[in-house]
């Protein structure tokens, strides 16, 4: 089956500053990558997506990357804010939705103001 | 994306009971998931739920001890059953609509068993 790896485990950054979060997966045939967020007392929220015949995504202060030969995906998040501290998820997946997901260890990120 | 609204929000139960959550979706889904969430790790998942018939489960959880039903397409309960405390954990529901649209979660259940 499908294995996430995700690093750092946790990230602080200084208000303002650009955070980088990097997954790794081990079956070539994952094809969907998401991005949760999720807050204390919440449940993971999507914030981005990718797909494997896309290189790069961006939503605002969000941007995913995706090198499909590496079999890596990564999550930038630039000018961050305090409300982005929370905990975020990445998954791969071999479908779109929440069919065969399979969750990186989470890495939980504070935004010092 | 839909709202999912899970019961409880969390709970507190003794060894040995059983603790029944419950997952409402706003809209009719297609697919509706089980999650386990240990302290501080990611999301494992138990069993698919299927409307109408028995759930689909991972391996190394059963049916015996997590029952779940799947009545319609809205809503589906997930059981806790005979709880230790290594049970502890928060349950979380999550479903889509099948097709390419995205998967979204529930709030979670954080149970605690003493």
């Amino acid at each position: 089956g499908e294995n996430v790896e995700q690093h750092p485990s946790t990230l602080s950054v200084q208000e303002g500053d650009s955070a980088v979060i990097k997954c790794t997966y081990s079956d070539s045939a994952s094809n969907y990558f998401p991005w949760y967020k999720q807050e204390l007392g919440k449940g993971p929220q999507l914030i981005i997506d990718i797909r494997s015949n896309v290189g790069e995504k961006k939503d605002q202060r969000i941007a995913v990357t995706l090198n499909k030969t590496a079999k890596h995906f990564s999550l930038h998040i630039t000018e961050t804010q305090p409300e982005d501290s929370a905990v975020y998820f990445c998954a791969a997946s071999d479908q779109t939705g929440a069919n065969n997901l399979f969750f990186g260890t989470g890495t939980r990120l504070t935004v010092i103001p | 994306s839909a709202v999912i609204s899970q019961k409880p929000s969390r709970d507190i139960c003794q060894r040995g009971t059983s603790l029944t959550i419950q997952c409402q979706v706003d809209s009719q889904v297609t697919m509706m998931f089980w999650y386990r969430q240990q302290p501080g790790q990611s999301l494992t998942l138990i069993a698919t739920a299927n409307q109408g018939s028995e759930a689909t489960y991972e391996s190394g959880f059963v049916i015996d001890k997590f029952p779940i039903s799947r009545p319609n397409l809205t809503f589906s309960t997930l059981t806790v059953s005979n709880m230790s405390p290594e049970d502890s954990s928060i349950y979380l529901c999550s479903a889509d609509r099948g097709g390419d649209t995205e998967a979204f979660f529930g709030q979670g259940t954080r149970l605690t068993v003493v």
